[in-house]
């Protein structure tokens, strides 16, 4: 069974520009969430979904945004990059349902270098 | 809000002994789940072992096992026979249904030394 899946793996913008980061999620997983990780500030919640919906949200401003499709991939989005949005960007997927939705795996993750 | 506090920023292990991560929290709620993922180079994070707050039962996965003490809010892991390929970064985390989402402390840089 194939694990969490992301892409692109590497990838170097300027500032001022977006990036998009994709997400495959575990088969049969319908909850995708998204996490920052960088040194300062630790690993922080972006945000989760669920069927397509946006189920929660962390405390990142609205240049942050991400999407879900009707076959769980999910995708996210980051517009207007600054220097502080270089980070390590982890995918996490769980089943997404009462039961499962508190045990998550994560991907391999995309960093993002922004210069 | 709830916080997970690691505190020991780094730690080192011989090759095939024993050794523990500690790992406190703080939360007014009964119902969570508290986890340690690790972290090689690569940087993926992979679920080492799970632990409900309702059970008393200490969990066990092979040579990781964790002395959960619901009381005193600490949640360590035991890593027995340690092996080189246990070298990395080890973060607890937390999750209940109303936060929804994994709290992690800051990591714990675990070297193993042959």
């Amino acid at each position: 069974k194939a694990g969490v899946t992301q892409t692109p793996r590497y990838l170097i913008k300027t500032r001022g520009q977006q990036v998009t980061l994709s997400c495959s999620p575990i088969s049969g997983h319908r909850s995708v969430s998204w996490y920052q990780q960088t040194p300062g500030q630790g690993l922080q919640f972006l945000f989760e979904y669920f069927s397509e919906t946006q189920r929660n949200k962390g405390n990142f401003p609205g240049r942050f945004s991400g999407r879900q499709f009707s076959n769980s991939r999910s995708e996210m989005n980051v517009s207007t990059l600054e220097l502080g949005d270089s980070a390590l960007y982890l995918c996490a997927s769980s089943l997404g349902d009462d039961k499962g939705r508190n045990t998550i795996y994560f991907g391999e993750g995309s960093w993002l270098t922004v210069v | 809000a709830q916080t997970v506090t690691q505190s020991q920023p780094e730690m080192s292990v011989q090759e095939a002994e024993t050794v523990t991560l500690s790992c406190t929290y703080d939360t007014s709620e009964s119902d969570y789940y508290l986890f340690w993922y690790k972290q090689p180079p690569s940087r993926q994070m992979i679920l080492v072992i799970r632990q409900e707050a309702y059970k008393q039962q200490n969990a066990t996965e092979n040579r990781f096992s964790v002395n959960f003490q619901k009381a005193a809010k600490s949640f360590s892991l035991k890593i027995s026979d340690s092996q080189l390929g246990d070298a990395a970064m080890y973060f607890c985390a937390f999750f209940s249904y109303n936060t929804d989402k994994l709290i992690f402390g800051t990591g714990t840089r675990l070297q193993v030394f042959p």
